[in-house]
């Protein structure tokens, strides 16, 4: 079974706290992204990594930054959480064959900056 | 406007009934996936489908590519379907494109 883990289902922080979020996938993916869900939005991605230290920004990277020092772990790191910053944040997964790109979903963090 | 429209936005329905979820998109895709998400934030993939139809127990996706749209279809529907339905469209960079969800509610 593919399994994609988040470190928090549930995080409360204030304004100005450096926040990480955490995914660890266990199926070799290459592909890793992080989105967050707002309702009436949909999903919108931050950034996403093709390979180990590799990142590309997706649609809103402002007041993100991501790490993937290791090909199993990528990291959402929030340097100083804003209140528009509260959201549930999904992490997902998949293999490099990009005419395939089934992607495999953790269990979201709901994330609220107080 | 968004480039993936779903409707209806949200739908409550009677356990039993047949239920229709629509997905329009005016992009050109490679592939069209629609995923549901149950309360408490997980997401599964239902299907990925580019031409025809595609069956999986009571589930049903179709997608028309000259018409540029979708339906999922739940046959016989049960409380345990309630959850948001997302449909979301590969474009010709590989790049999704996510629809905004439908939520779906089926009374017992």
């Amino acid at each position: 079974d593919v399994k994609v883990t988040q470190s928090s289902r549930y995080l409360v922080k204030r304004t100005g706290e450096k926040v990480f979020l955490e995914c660890v996938q266990d199926m070799d993916h290459e592909n890793m992204f992080w989105y967050r869900q707002d309702p009436g939005l949909g999903l919108r991605l931050i950034y996403f990594s093709y390979d180990v230290k590799m990142k590309e920004k997706g649609d809103i990277p402002e007041g993100y930054s991501v790490s993937r020092e290791k090909k199993e772990r990528f990291s959402l790191i929030l340097e100083s959480a804003s209140t528009n910053q509260t959201s549930m944040y999904l992490c997902a997964s998949s293999f490099w064959d990009r005419s395939y790109n089934e992607q495999f979903f953790g269990p979201g963090t709901r994330l609220t900056v107080l | 406007k968004n480039e993936v429209e779903q409707s209806p936005q949200n739908l409550t329905a009677q356990e039993g009934e047949f239920i229709t979820i629509n997905c329009s998109y005016s992009v050109g895709i490679s592939a069209l996936h629609w995923l549901q998400q149950h309360p408490g934030g997980g997401i599964v993939s239902l299907f990925m489908l580019s031409s025809g139809k595609k069956k999986h127990g009571r589930l049903i996706a179709t997608i028309n590519i000259q018409e540029k749209h979708s339906s999922l279809h739940i046959t016989a529907s049960h409380p345990r379907d309630s959850a948001v339905y997302i449909c979301a469209v590969m474009d010709s960079n590989y790049q999704l494109i996510w629809g905004a969800g439908t939520k779906l509610i089926i009374k017992p």
